[in-house]
């Protein structure tokens, strides 16, 4: 079955820039999706298609992704930014798969 | 404003039974893959099942194959999970999230809702 696989952790101070990767089997084949989650919140989609930030994301959010890693940045990363991050893929055997999930900190 | 909202969630013992409900509005639900995904007490998101807009694709996570059934009314803008042989690690807040016809990422989610299988 295919997997997702993210590091548990990434501390930040404000103002610096965060960086999560992501990483599968070819997974700079298929389109990859970032999502945020926060304590007592439903999770908030922050790039699609690799690339994209949907309206209302901030600027500060940007996506990448080739070879087996796909990688979410924050830059200028503020406290507001704290919570767990999920990058999502499809696979034709597996069908959709998430990341394990980073917590972020913004110490 | 776009909403989803589940219903249905409770404490039911194991092997049991329990069918989850998503109300969507101010969409248009019927041009929308529908999609189950939970999160466990501790543990990260993991996605369920889908249900495409058109021709009825339905996919499900292999832990759940054979258990669960998913299914939806694009008259009523309903989304459903009935959901049988419930098993401890079916314990969950049960999300359901839309995925925009072609595209590729769950665009808007609901608030959840929790099962609880414990005896």
């Amino acid at each position: 079955s295919y997997e997702l696989t993210q590091p548990p952790s990434v501390s930040v101070s404000p103002g610096q820039t965060a960086t999560i990767t992501c990483s599968g089997q070819k997974l700079g084949q298929r389109y990859t999706s970032w999502y945020q989650l926060k304590p007592g919140q439903s999770p908030v989609l922050v790039i699609y298609r690799d690339t994209e930030r949907p309206s209302g994301i901030p600027e500060r959010f940007s996506g990448s992704n080739s070879g087996n890693t796909a990688t979410l940045t924050i830059s200028g990363t503020q406290t507001v930014d704290e919570g767990d991050f999920y990058c999502l893929a499809w696979d034709s055997s597996t069908a959709w798969v998430f990341g394990g999930g980073t917590r972020v900190t913004v110490l | 404003e776009v909403q989803l909202v589940e219903s249905g969630g409770g404490l039911v013992k194991p092997g049991g039974s329990l069918r989850l409900s998503c109300a969507a509005s101010k969409f248009a639900f019927s041009r929308y893959t529908m999609n189950w995904v939970r999160q466990a007490p501790g543990k990260g998101l993991e996605w369920v099942s889908s249900i495409s807009n058109v021709n009825n694709y339905i996919y499900y996570k292999d832990s759940v194959k054979g258990r669960f059934s998913i299914s939806r009314d694009n008259a009523n803008s309903s989304l459903f999970l009935q959901m049988h042989s419930l098993r401890a690690e079916d314990t969950a807040v049960y999300y359901c999230a839309g995925q925009p016809d072609g595209d590729d990422a769950f665009e808007m989610w609901g608030q959840g809702t929790m099962v609880t299988v414990s005896s």
